[in-house]
């Protein structure tokens, strides 16, 4: 298996405009979160969904983040507009079942101007 | 809610010594598990260790153990014979059972720097 997938794997833009970061979780498993890792405030729990259904998003920062899962290969974490505090490495995870390891993707460097 | 404290943000060893890494978690669940993952300069998140709060025997991974007092709400990772691919942070997490679809909580992480 070719594990958790993110893309793009850096992302650099300017302040204002739409970010789209993308992950297809690792076949068969059924949670998927994301992350958001600063030096700041650590790894923080963002949004999670359980069969592409979300269950929490509490740890969603502002109204300009929003994530979907369509299907459950596929889940993206939108930005609009992007903002420089928004600059993170974002991870996405994906796990079978409530009591299964987490694996985690490469993360997704995001750098706003 | 679930706290998990990790009190060294940086720690340092000689290859082929022993280190410890601390970890404390607050929670009034009684079914939970807790973690350590490690997280090389690559970002790779990577599961090293887990620990279910039902089992009194502490775990052990190959170099890695953990020594688990669920009384004190303890959870502290032990590296023997370290070694330089073991430079990297690391993160103790925890996770309640029940409907936390496998939400974690992390703790801030401890830097291991190993030295030749």
């Amino acid at each position: 298996d070719a594990g958790v997938i993110q893309s793009p794997r850096h992302e650099v833009t300017e302040m204002g405009q739409e970010v789209t970061l993308r992950c297809k979780p690792i076949s068969g498993h059924n949670s998927l979160f994301w992350y958001r890792q600063t030096m700041m405030r650590g790894l923080e729990l963002l949004i999670y969904f359980n069969n592409n259904v979300p269950i929490d998003d509490s740890g969603m920062p502002e109204d300009r983040f929003s994530a979907k899962m369509p299907n459950a290969s596929f889940s993206t974490l939108k930005i609009q507009p992007s903002e420089p505090r928004d600059s993170a490495v974002y991870f996405c995870a994906s796990s079978l079942g409530r009591l299964n390891e987490q694996f985690f993707g490469p993360g997704t460097r995001l750098t706003v101007l | 809610a679930q706290t998990v404290t990790q009190s060294q943000p940086e720690m340092s060893v000689q290859e082929a010594e022993t280190v410890t890494l601390s970890c404390t978690y607050d929670t009034s669940e009684s079914n939970y598990y807790l973690f350590w993952y490690k997280q090389p300069p690559s970002r790779q998140m990577i599961l090293v260790i887990r620990q279910e709060a039902y089992k009194q025997q502490n775990a052990t991974e190959n170099r890695f153990s953990v020594n688990f007092q669920k009384a004190a709400k303890s959870f502290s990772l032990k590296i023997s014979d370290s070694q330089l691919g073991d430079t990297a942070m690391y993160f103790c997490a925890f996770y309640a059972g029940g409907t936390s679809y496998g939400k974690l909580t992390f703790g801030q992480g401890t830097i291991l720097t190993v030295h030749p």
